[in-house]
């Protein structure tokens, strides 16, 4: 079955760049949304966006101005990429595939702390 | 900013019923877009739970059961166990947002 992987560094300096990737295994990429999804420590889920293989997006609007999801078909990835981090985007950071407006499966989630 | 409401917390002892609610809008469950409920075991990543208002993924216990009516949904767990003790999100998608949002979440606990 698929099964998805975060990976990036779990500390991020305030007002840098947030990286993340999420490796899918078990299918293929194409032909599927994928989305990204944060939870902060303590708090509720938040949806971040999304992305189609061919490469259309869509962001939720708070953070559309901050965040770049692409894909990776070869290597069957997609990433998230966050910038000018501020502590309120410590949190748990997940994957998971969209799928008729439901997500299944998630990733198992990284944290992402925003320190100095 | 969570745009689908659900109440903090219910609980309740082995064997009972509790219900979640969710309550939405006419940019979202009231547009007739579909709800789905999520668990989240403690340190644990969600797991679908119920998709498309009331169907339940194979692997889920017909204990959990969805609904929905206008502007709002529910979750109805049945014969509460102790393994149901979790964190339970709505979800749906919000036309006003272009996007899809979760509900504030419910924390489930067993008595």
């Amino acid at each position: 079955q698929v099964q998805l992987q975060e990976s990036g560094p779990g500390l991020v300096k305030p007002s840098e760049t947030l990286s993340l990737t999420c490796t899918v295994s078990g299918d293929s990429i194409s032909g599927f949304y994928w989305s990204w999804i944060r939870q902060p420590p303590g708090k509720g889920l938040e949806w971040i966006g999304d992305i189609y293989d061919g490469g259309i997006t869509t962001y939720t609007p708070s953070l559309k101005s901050r965040v770049t999801i692409s894909v990776d078909t070869s290597n069957n990835q997609f990433s998230l990429k966050m910038n000018s981090v501020t502590a309120a985007d410590t949190a748990v950071y997940y994957c998971a595939r969209l799928l008729e407006g439901r997500l299944d499966p998630w990733g198992q989630g990284t944290l992402v702390t925003v320190s100095s | 900013q969570s745009v689908l409401t659900q109440p903090p917390s219910v609980s309740g002892a082995p064997g009972q019923r509790v219900t979640i609610s969710c309550t939405g809008s006419s940019s979202n469950i009231g547009a007739a877009y579909v709800v789905n409920w999520y668990q989240q075991l403690p340190g644990t990543a969600p797991k679908l739970l119920i998709y498309g208002n009331t169907n339940r993924p194979s692997g889920v216990p017909d204990r959990f059961s969805g609904s929905k009516s206008g502007t709002s949904a529910s979750l109805a767990i049945t014969g509460l166990q102790a393994e149901d003790e979790a964190d339970y999100y709505c979800q749906s998608y919000d036309s006003r947002l272009s996007g899809y949002v979760f509900g504030t979440g419910t924390k489930v606990t067993v008595l």
